[in-house]
């Protein structure tokens, strides 16, 4: 019952640096998608996918980059971190764009 | 600009009382989810509403649609600690705007049950 992994689980960065957040899923869905939650603000689209090879942005794209190379895999990068970027990222499928979406626990990620 | 506003942002609750949270918008939507979230943990789903004025019950919690599909409301009877909870509601537009994924979050509500 693995369903929607993500790692790591928890990151400390230094502005500036780079890391690739990782997600998994292993119920063959079409639709992937990289949320970032910050307090009050709740759910925001950043980045998302409607099958391997494609990619598109979401709401908030900017300074975000990602990757669909494999159907199961969607990766998220942070190529230079900025601390505005402190969130918790959630990673989620979905079989179609209008069907529940299942989501990962979510990377906590600080830059200092 | 949020999209899809909640209210209240948060509810603090004795056990046994009933509560109503709030999904608005301005925008017309194809389907409407509510989620809920425990701490440390990504949203679960609890239901889906498609038609307008369609209304769900799951157990305690009744969901409703409105009838132009612009806002939701979740209605729990007689609540208890396990609901409590981050609510979310999701609103997808993407078959209405044929723009590709238009799928988007509210704010969120907040729910203690206190025992």
């Amino acid at each position: 019952n693995a369903g929607v992994t993500q790692t790591p689980k928890f990151r400390v960065l230094k502005t500036g640096q780079s890391m690739t957040l990782l997600c998994a899923q292993d119920m063959n869905h079409e639709y992937m998608y990289w949320y970032r939650q910050d307090p009050g603000m709740g759910l925001r689209l950043i980045h998302y996918s409607v099958g391997e090879g494609t990619t598109a942005k979401g709401e908030v794209p900017d300074g975000y980059n990602v990757s669909r190379l494999k159907k199961q895999n969607f990766l998220l990068g942070l190529e230079s971190a900025a601390p505005s970027q402190t969130s918790v990222y959630f990673c989620a499928s979905s079989s179609d764009s209008f069907q529940p979406q299942h989501f990962g626990d979510g990377t906590r990620l600080s830059i200092l | 600009t949020q999209l899809l506003e909640q209210s209240p942002q948060f509810l603090s609750i004795q056990e046994g009382e009933n509560l109503t949270v709030y999904c608005n918008s301005s925008s017309v939507f194809s389907s409407l989810q509510w989620y809920r979230q425990e701490p440390g943990e990504g949203p679960v789903l609890l239901v889906t509403v498609v038609t307008g004025g369609e209304v769900k019950k799951l157990k305690r919690l009744t969901f409703q649609f409105g009838d132009a599909r612009k806002d939701s409301s979740l209605h729990i009877t007689a609540a208890q600690p396990g609901d409590t909870g981050l609510y979310l509601c999701a609103g997808d537009v993407s078959r209405l705007t044929n723009t590709g994924n238009q799928f988007y979050f509210g704010t969120g509500t907040s729910l203690t049950v206190i025992p």
